[in-house]
């Protein structure tokens, strides 16, 4: 069975960085790309980039190329992002995906002095 | 950049309805779109692919259309469990979701 199992909860200070994580189990992140996407609250879904792990070769949508870092490790099978110099409206649930298919349960990602 | 008009915005449908949906897509993005399912404090699920490909054990009720620049997702016979926000994603020109159309019960 496969299982994308996200890290937890963050709550980041505006200006500081943070970097979650997402698991593979049951599939290897090589033989597949891993994307990222957010919610806002209340709000509706937005694509944030992919990443080739086999390659590591990334592309992000315009308005992510500054605030995301799309990054995985093979041998722990596992995807990251990072999300720099935080801002109120980076608060969000962060899903990755993989092949459509299969979605972590999301990060939620709160953003507060 | 592709957008994908989304309409209606919201739908108010009763048990049984014929519930239709619509997504438009700013350029032709052939038939690399996707129609996913999300249910309050869910991730979404996906239900069709390359624009009319049922997915694995989604119900025959759901059905996916369309080409070019015009899509549509149809629910015959909309049940309760069916309400969600759906949401189309073209992936022909990188990805891009539409906005989303909430069914809600009348």
């Amino acid at each position: 069975e496969v299982q994308l199992q996200q890290s937890g909860a963050e709550l980041g200070k505006p200006g500081t960085s943070v970097k979650l994580s997402c698991k593979v189990s049951g599939y290897n992140i090589r033989n597949t790309y891993m994307h990222w996407v957010n919610q806002r609250p209340g709000k509706g879904l937005e694509w944030i980039g992919r990443i080739d792990p086999a390659n590591g070769n990334t592309i992000y949508a315009e308005k992510f190329k500054s605030k995301a870092t799309l990054t995985a490790d093979t041998s722990s099978n596992t995807a990251y992002m990072q999300l720099s110099q935080l801002k109120s409206d980076d608060t969000a649930i962060y899903f990755c995906a993989m092949m459509g298919l299969y979605w972590g349960q999301g990060t939620l990602v709160t953003v507060s002095s | 950049n592709t957008v994908m008009t989304q309409s209606p915005t919201s739908m108010f449908i009763s048990v049984g309805d014929r519930v239709t949906m619509n997504c438009k897509a700013s350029q032709n993005v052939g038939t690399n779109v996707d129609w996913y399912q999300q249910k309050t404090g869910q991730s979404p699920k996906l239900l069709i692919y390359g624009a009319s490909n049922r997915y694995t054990g989604v119900p025959d009720r759901f059905t996916g259309s369309g080409s070019g620049t015009d899509f549509t997702l149809t629910i015959s016979n909309m049940q309760a469990e069916d309400l969600a926000v759906y949401y189309c994603l073209q992936y022909n020109y990188n990805y891009t979701f539409g906005a989303g159309t909430k069914l809600e019960l009348k």
